[in-house]
């Protein structure tokens, strides 16, 4: 099983441009999550899913868009870059029951200039 | 808002050393509280404790909860330049799937 895959690994946006970053987890885990890790900082959620087709906010949702049409994909969307986006991305998938428990992929390191 | 602080913020050892890593936490309704490793990439689960006074145990690594002081310690014997990481604290509660991440200890020990 590969758990957890992020693409792309690494990106340099300009202001105001847009991307998606790619979210697929193989373990068929309902819950997913997306978190950004600036330098010297703790992770802080963005967004989370509990199930196909149902998203919540997190703690850090602006400038974010996310979808959840299947239990395995949860894109990350961010609509007019900004440097304070600047950061390390990392997706999250843990199973029911134990959600605790979360499985984290390999992140992606985000410049915006 | 629930909240998780960790002390130290960095600290610095030799190999050999044994080192204790803090984390307290205020939230609602508690659930569980978890350590997390973070070397160079993605952070991977190291303990989940959600009882009082039972000590979990990896190897050269031990943790404990104390939940009616509201906090936990992560504890390395014998360390290892390996250990070098950043030690992650999170807590779930039952409100909802979500954990609450400290910023995180990092640890760097010297041969």
């Amino acid at each position: 099983n590969a758990g957890v895959t992020q693409t792309p690994k690494f990106r340099i946006l300009k202001i105001g441009q847009s991307m998606t970053l790619q979210c697929t987890q193989d373990m068929n885990h309902n819950y997913m999550y997306w978190y950004r890790q600036d330098p010297g900082m703790g992770l802080k959620l963005i967004y989370y899913s509990v199930g196909a087709g149902i998203t919540d906010k997190g703690e850090v949702p602006n400038g974010y868009n996310v979808s959840r049409s299947t239990t395995e994909d949860f894109p990350l969307r961010l609509e007019l870059a900004a440097p304070s986006q600047t950061s390390v991305y990392f997706c999250a998938s843990s199973p029911v029951g134990v959600a605790d428990t979360q499985y984290f992929g390999p992140g992606t390191r985000l410049t915006v200039l | 808002e629930d909240k998780v602080v960790q002390s130290p913020l960095s600290l610095v050892v030799h190999e050999g050393d044994t080192v204790t890593l803090n984390c307290s936490y205020e939230v609602t309704n508690f659930r569980s509280l978890l350590w997390y490793k973070q070397e160079k990439k993605a952070p991977t689960f190291l303990f989940m404790l959600t009882s009082s006074g039972i000590e979990k145990k990896s190897g050269r690594l031990s943790s404990i909860l104390d939940k009616k002081e509201l906090f936990s310690i992560l504890n390395i014997t014998a360390t290892q330049t390996g250990d070098s990481a950043i030690y992650l604290c999170a807590v779930g509660s039952t409100s909802g799937s979500r954990l609450t991440f400290g910023e995180g200890t990092q640890l760097t020990v010297n041969p």
